[in-house]
């Protein structure tokens, strides 16, 4: 069954530099999404991606953020100027029509230090 | 604000029993309800979507149910196996053009032999 991955799995930063972390949507899948996990607490939406532009976003996805899809296959979320609070799991998703099941990546658990 | 309650927030069974979680949200205008599996240390996985028009969706062992007017949902698993431990999310989008959704902190099973 095809998957989402994501690159890499864990990634140690430390605070005030940048940070891109990869996903690959399912091939035939048109949207694209990333949420983020802070340990312990529930899953939060930050933004969604369609037609190569932004379709939603939430308070959370302010500049420090933007997203990319850089080529046919890759989606990107890059973090500029890291901090300490920015310390979760992130996750990549996707899904064929903006009300299908979400598909989502295992995560990249970021550590800012 | 939107929000979405899921109770209880923990609960421990013997494999082979039922169980039901419950999910309760304040999301306006309404547009889907989905239930999702969360296994330690990976992505949710989507077990039932549910429109304003259904009240019940099964898939396997799993049966969700939806009440619009009192905008609860439960989640019944029926037979639980240890396999079923894992943390389950009710995540509610809004309708009206945004599908923003909102998520429940989840209820964490854990189901003993």
């Amino acid at each position: 069954e095809p998957e989402v991955t994501q690159t890499p799995s864990h990634q140690v930063t430390q605070m005030g530099q940048e940070v891109i972390l990869r996903c690959v949507p399912i091939s035939n899948h048109l949207y694209f999404y990333w949420y983020r996990q802070i340990l312990g607490q529930k899953v939060e939406f930050l933004v969604s991606f369609y037609n190569n532009e932004i379709s939603e976003k939430s308070e959370i996805f302010d500049d420090q953020f933007s997203v990319e899809r850089p080529d046919g296959s890759n989606f990107t979320l890059k973090i500029r100027s890291t901090k300490l609070e920015d310390s979760a799991m992130y996750f990549c998703a996707s899904s064929e029509r903006s009300d299908s099941p979400l598909h989502f990546g295992n995560g990249t658990r970021l550590t800012v230090t | 604000k939107n929000q979405v309650e899921q109770s209880p927030q923990s609960l421990i069974i013997l494999e082979g029993k039922n169980c039901t979680l419950q999910c309760n949200y304040t999301v306006s205008p309404f547009s889907n309800l989905r239930w999702y599996k969360q296994d330690t240390g990976r992505g949710p996985v989507s077990l039932t979507i549910m429109t304003f028009s259904e009240n019940t969706k099964s898939n396997g062992r799993y049966t969700a149910t939806l009440d619009a007017d009192t905008k609860q949902s439960s989640l019944h698993i029926t037979a639980s196996q240890l396999s079923d431990s894992a943390s389950y999310i009710c995540v509610v989008s809004e309708g009206g053009g945004s599908y923003i959704p909102t998520f429940g902190r989840g209820t964490s099973l854990i189901v003993h032999p």
